[in-house]
């Protein structure tokens, strides 16, 4: 199946710093990419609808200037927790669907990335 | 609102059989998805239903009755690798995945 590649895995940073996480279709191209938080035991929470060459689509709840989204290439999404905080420590998987698949064709997720902010 | 139902934990015995049942009430209906979850790992893809019915892929089946707004995924010969979340999400009417909480299955020896 096709391949989304999620960078970094891990990642640890102090309280107030920005990181960067990067999704990534290897074998195909994704006109839709999506991000998802998950907090320990709870399920896949969509934070925002990452479009390429427009502005995200936010969920309710989710702040678009601290969860910054851009999706700059068919193959590159890239969402960026700017200020971290504790709370905003979690599992961030990003998943995207082949252009060719239409709205209902198979997601395929990225590795994730654990975020810890101390 | 919309709504995903599915149980929040199943233990089963290594080589038997398995249901793991969904309910939904969403905004439309295009398609349901079954999703495997192991710990710390992303969600990767079972089964996706959009028609009422059975479909088979090798040990695991999902079914779909869209009247009943109800799905089950079917694990056979239950392995010690098959314990994982098994996540259901339904695709609503703007294509937008409404997801379960998950369903924990632990398998014994």
């Amino acid at each position: 199946g096709a391949v989304v590649s999620q960078h970094p895995s891990w990642v640890i940073c102090k309280s107030g710093t920005s990181v960067k996480i990067e999704c990534r279709s290897l074998d195909f191209q994704a006109t839709t990419m999506f991000w998802y938080r998950q907090f320990p035991k709870q399920s896949l929470m969509l934070m925002a609808t990452s479009n390429e060459g427009s502005k995200a689509t936010y969920e309710q709840g989710v702040e678009k200037d601290k969860f910054l989204i851009n999706h700059a290439s068919l193959t590159l999404s890239t969402l960026t927790v700017t200020s971290a905080h504790p709370e905003d420590s979690s599992f961030y998987i990003c998943s995207a669907r082949e252009a060719t698949g239409g709205d209902t064709g198979e997601l395929f997720f990225g590795e994730g990335s654990r975020l810890t902010v101390l | 609102g919309q709504n995903i139902d599915q149980p929040t934990e199943m233990t089963a015995t290594e080589g038997a059989i398995v249901q793991i049942n969904c309910t939904y009430q969403t905004s439309g209906f295009n398609g349901l998805f079954w999703y495997q979850q192991h710990a710390g790992e992303a969600p990767t893809f079972l089964s996706y239903n959009v028609l009422d019915g059975l479909e088979e892929k090798g040990r695991f089946s999902s079914f779909l009755s869209r009247s009943k707004g109800y799905s089950y995924l079917l694990l056979k010969e239950l392995q010690m690798k098959d314990s994982a979340s098994y996540l259901c999400a339904v695709m609503d009417s703007n294509y937008q995945l409404i997801w379960g909480a998950g369903t924990k299955l632990i398998i014994k020896p």
